[in-house]
C-alpha cells in the first residue's frame, strides 16, 4: 500500500546549520507531496508542497524536491533558527488516495542557541 | 475567519464512557478528516466526510462514530471509551470538489484525551 517514511528524529542543531529531513515514499499514481509542520502545543500546518515530478516548494527558507526517479521529497533549510524547532511530517495525497492524506511518523527538529 | 476550532483542548475520561469531539469550520470546505496522533506516530485517518450527509471510514474507525449534518460541523463520538483511544486528535478540512490531493488541509488544534 501506499507509505511514507522519514527519518528518525529527534534531530538537534546548533542554530544557524543546514537541516536536512530525509522523505520517501511509495504510492499509486501521481500524488501530491507535502510538508506539514507541528509547533508545540499546536495543530498541523502546511509548510510547502509539490504537485509534479520536478517541482520544487518552498517557503520560510525550507525547500523540498519533487523527485520521481527517487521517491523522495526530502526537506532542506540553509539556515536553522531556534523558532524552526518543532516536528515535521512528510505527506502524500492524490487521485489514487482519495484526496487523503497518507503521512510520515513525523520528524522532531531541536535547535539550540 | 476562525478556521478549524476544536472542543474540548484536553478530556480525561473513564474507561467506558462517551463522548462527542467537536470540530467546526467557517471556510465553507467540503471535505473533513478526523485523525488521531499516537507518540511517535504519523497521523491515522479515523473518519473523512466529503460533504454535508456523506462520511466514510478511514485507516481506523473502530471504537469512533461521526455525522456531518451540516457543512460546518463534524463531531466525533467516542462510544465505550478504551484506553487504546488514548491520543491526540485532530480535526481538518479542505476545499475542493474532487479528490485530486493538490488542496491544502487546514488543522484544528487538537484535543488531547486521556482514557483511564
Amino acid at each position: 500500500g501506499d507509505s511514507v517514511t522519514q527519518m528518525e528524529g529527534p534531530v538537534t542543531l546548533s542554530e544557524e546549520a543546514f537541516l536536512t529531513i530525509n522523505c520517501t515514499y511509495t504510492a499509486t499514481g501521481y500524488p501530491s507531496l507535502f510538508w506539514y509542520v507541528q509547533y508545540p502545543g499546536e495543530g498541523l500546518q502546511l509548510l510547502l508542497k509539490a504537485t509534479k515530478a520536478d517541482d520544487k516548494g518552498s517557503n520560510k527558507g525550507f525547500e523540498a524536491t519533487y523527485r520521481k526517479e527517487t521517491t523522495s521529497f526530502h526537506l532542506e533549510k540553509g539556515s536553522v533558527q531556534v523558532s524552526d524547532s518543532a516536528v515535521y511530517f512528510c505527506a502524500l495525497s492524490g487521485y489514487n488516495q482519495g484526496g487523503k492524506l497518507i503521512f510520515g511518523q513525523g520528524t522532531e527538529l531541536s535547535v539550540k542557541p | 475567519n476562525a478556521g478549524v476550532t476544536q472542543t474540548p483542548k484536553f478530556r480525561i475520561l473513564k474507561i467506558g464512557q462517551s463522548m462527542t469531539l467537536q470540530c467546526a469550520q467557517d471556510m465553507n470546505h467540503n471535505y473533513m478528516y478526523w485523525y488521531r496522533q499516537d507518540p511517535g506516530m504519523g497521523l491515522k485517518l479515523i473518519y473523512y466526510s466529503v460533504g454535508a450527509g456523506i462520511t466514510d471510514k478511514g485507516e481506523v474507525p473502530n471504537g469512533y462514530n461521526v455525522s456531518r449534518s451540516t457543512t460546518e460541523d463534524f463531531p466525533l463520538r467516542l462510544e465505550l471509551a478504551a484506553p487504546s483511544q488514548t491520543s491526540v486528535y485532530f480535526c481538518a478540512s479542505k476545499s475542493g470538489t474532487g479528490p485530486s490531493g493538490v488542496d491544502e488541509q487546514y488543522f484544528g488544534p487538537g484535543t488531547r484525551l486521556t482514557v483511564t
